[in-house]
């Protein structure tokens, strides 16, 4: 069983709807959740944080986590063909101080 | 500001060659660096992890050595490169216990022919 799972996609959404993303983890310990984006031979760049159970907004994003279900998740509103792009979970373990990456789903948004 | 500076951004090198990539942090003191990996179409696979000067986690048994010289310096190496060890690497760095996830660097392609 992977450390970080992710549906590979791609996950195809018209423009203006809501791009919907999902991670499971395994470590039951872990205390920090983040979202990457990373188009496409770029580098990932860091889009969400979460640390609670909860929904945490910032702009058009949502990350939702829920550390019983050890599930974490991106909310996309009102998608943008920008918004093309592999979005990359990450977890910070309990051991800390290195982040386990899921292998990314691929979002294209269509115009 | 923090930075981190990556170079060079494209590499082609021949198998059996040596490697040497550079990462450099700014604006931050003993910082946790990072060397990934991503092969094409592939997630980011962790190959060497550092909490300060001369402390290296390898992650993977593998033909790379990484080195931290100085505090904001990590260096990733190879003394033959394989046809496996082209892809995508990347460096990061990270406050103490990577709390608030990574700042990574632009990157270095690597194709080995």
């Amino acid at each position: 069983q992977k450390e970080v799972e992710q549906n590979s996609g791609p996950l195809s959404v018209p423009e203006g709807a809501i791009a919907s993303l999902n991670c499971t983890y395994s470590d039951r310990g872990s205390q920090s959740f983040f979202w990457y984006r990373q188009y496409s031979g770029k580098s990932p760049e860091l889009i969400m944080s979460i640390y609670s159970n909860g929904d945490k907004e910032d702009g058009r994003f949502t990350a939702q986590l829920n550390k019983a279900s050890q599930y974490v998740s991106l909310l996309i509103r009102d998608s943008q063909p920008s918004d093309s792009a592999t979005y990359l979970c990450a977890v910070n373990g309990a051991a800390g101080n290195k982040l386990t990456f899921g292998g990314g789903t691929r979002v294209l948004v269509k115009p | 500001s923090q930075t981190i500076h990556q170079w060079p951004a494209t590499l082609v090198q021949p198998v059996g060659s040596p490697l040497s990539l550079e990462c450099t942090v700014e604006g931050t003191s003993n910082p946790n660096l990072y060397w990934y990996r991503q092969a094409a179409g592939r997630g980011l696979q962790l190959l060497f992890y550092s909490v300060g000067i001369g402390q290296i986690s390898s992650e993977v048994p593998q033909n790379l050595s990484a080195s931290r010289p100085q505090d904001r310096q990590f260096i990733l190496s190879s003394k033959k490169l394989l046809l496996s060890d082209s892809g995508f690497y990347l460096c990061a760095w990270s406050v103490h216990r990577a709390n608030y996830g990574y700042t990574f660097g632009s990157g270095t392609r690597l194709t080995v022919v």
